[in-house]
């Protein structure tokens, strides 16, 4: 059983460039979530999908800010015209929508930094 | 208002110890679960251990404990034996309407553990 996978892990990019990331979620589970880290804070929440259903929606998530779940498998997370104050770990998460408890699983997250 | 705050930035302390890492919580919501994440330095936050707002035992996962304390509204981790891998930072997080489908971890700002030998 692998656990969550993201790819890239390390993303350096020019201000002003596009940038996706992927998420690859445990098998079989049917949700899947994206944060934020920034330096010295917890994880802020960005989105969630329950299948390829994009159920919730932080207001972190600016209008330059997309993501998919096409078919309900992996995730992108794009990041149009990127600004300096988008440096930051981006994680995935997902679950199993068994029982209220519905831990949610990590993955090690991608680092993008914005020059 | 916080809704999560971990006070202590950073903990020592020395292997085969226990440690007791604080959080408390801020929520007029009757229904909620309360989780702790270690974040070693690779990045990935490892799930440690849950405790639901109605559950009437303190929950346990091996050498974790969680005191959970309903009406100070307080969530603390206890590492029993601590062990030289148990550095990391560590994160109290919260999701509220547990029963209303809501699915957003809010999370404290975290408290570095430092274990020595």
């Amino acid at each position: 059983d692998t656990g969550v996978s993201q790819n890239p892990r390390h993303k350096i990019t020019k201000r002003g460039q596009n940038v996706t990331f992927r998420c690859d979620p445990i098998s079989e589970h049917n949700r899947l979530y994206w944060y934020r880290q920034t330096l010295g804070q917890g994880p802020e929440f960005l989105t969630y999908f329950q299948n390829e259903a994009q159920l919730e929606k932080s207001r972190l998530l600016s209008d330059r800010f997309s993501a998919e779940r096409p078919k309900g498998s992996f995730s992108t997370l794009e990041i149009q015209r990127t600004e300096q104050g988008d440096s930051a770990m981006y994680l995935c998460a997902s679950s199993l929508s068994l029982g209220l408890k519905n831990i949610q699983y990590f993955g090690a997250g991608t680092r993008l930094s914005v020059l | 208002a916080q809704k999560i705050t971990q006070t202590q930035p950073g903990m020592f302390v020395q292997e085969k110890e226990a440690v007791t890492l604080d959080c408390t919580y801020d929520t007029s919501d009757p229904s909620y679960g309360l989780f702790w994440y270690k974040q070693p330095s690779s990045g990935e936050m490892i799930f440690l251990i849950y405790q639901g707002s109605y559950d009437q035992q303190n929950a346990t996962e091996g050498r974790y404990s969680l005191n959970f304390q309903k009406a100070r509204k307080s969530a603390n981790l206890v590492i029993s034996a601590s062990q030289l891998g148990d550095s990391a930072m560590y994160f109290c997080a919260m999701r509220e309407g547990m029963n209303t489908g809501f699915q957003k971890l809010v999370f404290g700002t975290g408290t570095r553990l430092l274990v020595s030998p």
